[in-house]
């Protein structure tokens, strides 16, 4: 079974600051790549995802994703981050010819200091 | 459209107790999936459906869980008995069949519910 690794489990920066979040899958086939976004007390909505075509993804809310298929990687990134970013990140693989089903990796928890 | 509802939104109970959460998918989305969120393990996924039936029931943490869609429209996960490790949160998430040959718009997109909140004291 495929599975989804990220590191880095607490982020803390200051507005106006970089974000990348690093996310590594183990599966060798065709997969495809999401982003999910939890802001406090919420449920999980999705930010960016990848199926196909243009490995540079973006998403809502300024944030972009390459996808580096050499490396396995699908980063997250957002060059200047606000404050309404607090919030965990989550990555996520299926597999593009299987199912639905997805995994997810434990989580980035981002904070934003104001 | 409403997304996914589910209920209730927290529970609170004792150790012994049984516990049944639901979930409404989304029209016309036809796998349901069954996640568990704690601090400690992250988004494990329990179980999911694909036109009401039962797939993949492997993360199922023991015979305790039982999960089932009686119709397109609803499942429950029901818990019995409860007890203090099973204190997390339980999402519920829906999707679209998958187009194996095309732009897969929509598909293989989950769409969560608010989650619910259990407390086994």
């Amino acid at each position: 079974a495929q599975s989804v690794s990220q590191h880095n489990h607490h982020v803390i920066l200051s507005e106006a600051a970089s974000l990348e979040l690093g996310c590594n899958y183990s599966y060798g086939g065709t997969v495809n790549l999401f982003w999910y976004v939890q802001y406090p007390g919420q449920h999980l909505q999705l930010l960016l995802k990848y199926f196909s075509g243009d490995p540079l993804v973006k998403g809502i809310k300024g944030f972009e994703a390459e996808f580096i298929k050499s490396k396995f990687s699908f980063n997250l990134r957002k060059p200047s981050v606000q404050w309404s970013d607090t919030a965990e990140y989550f990555c996520a693989v299926s597999l593009y010819y299987g199912n639905n089903r997805l995994a997810f990796g434990k989580g980035n928890q981002v904070v934003v200091i104001p | 459209d409403a997304g996914v509802i589910q209920s209730p939104r927290h529970e609170v109970t004792e150790m012994g107790q049984e516990v049944t959460l639901r979930c409404k998918p989304i029209s016309g989305h036809d796998y349901l999936f069954w996640y568990r969120q704690t601090m400690m393990r992250g988004l494990e996924l329990l179980i999911y459906f694909n036109n009401n039936v039962p797939i993949d029931d492997s993360g199922m943490p023991e015979d305790r869980f039982s999960a089932k869609m009686p119709n397109a429209s609803f499942s429950t996960l029901k818990i019995q008995p409860s007890e203090p490790r099973d204190s997390a949160v339980y999402f519920c998430a829906s999707s679209a069949r998958r187009l194996r040959d095309r732009e897969l718009s929509g598909a293989n997109v989950l769409t969560f519910g608010a989650g619910s909140r259990l407390t086994v004291l």
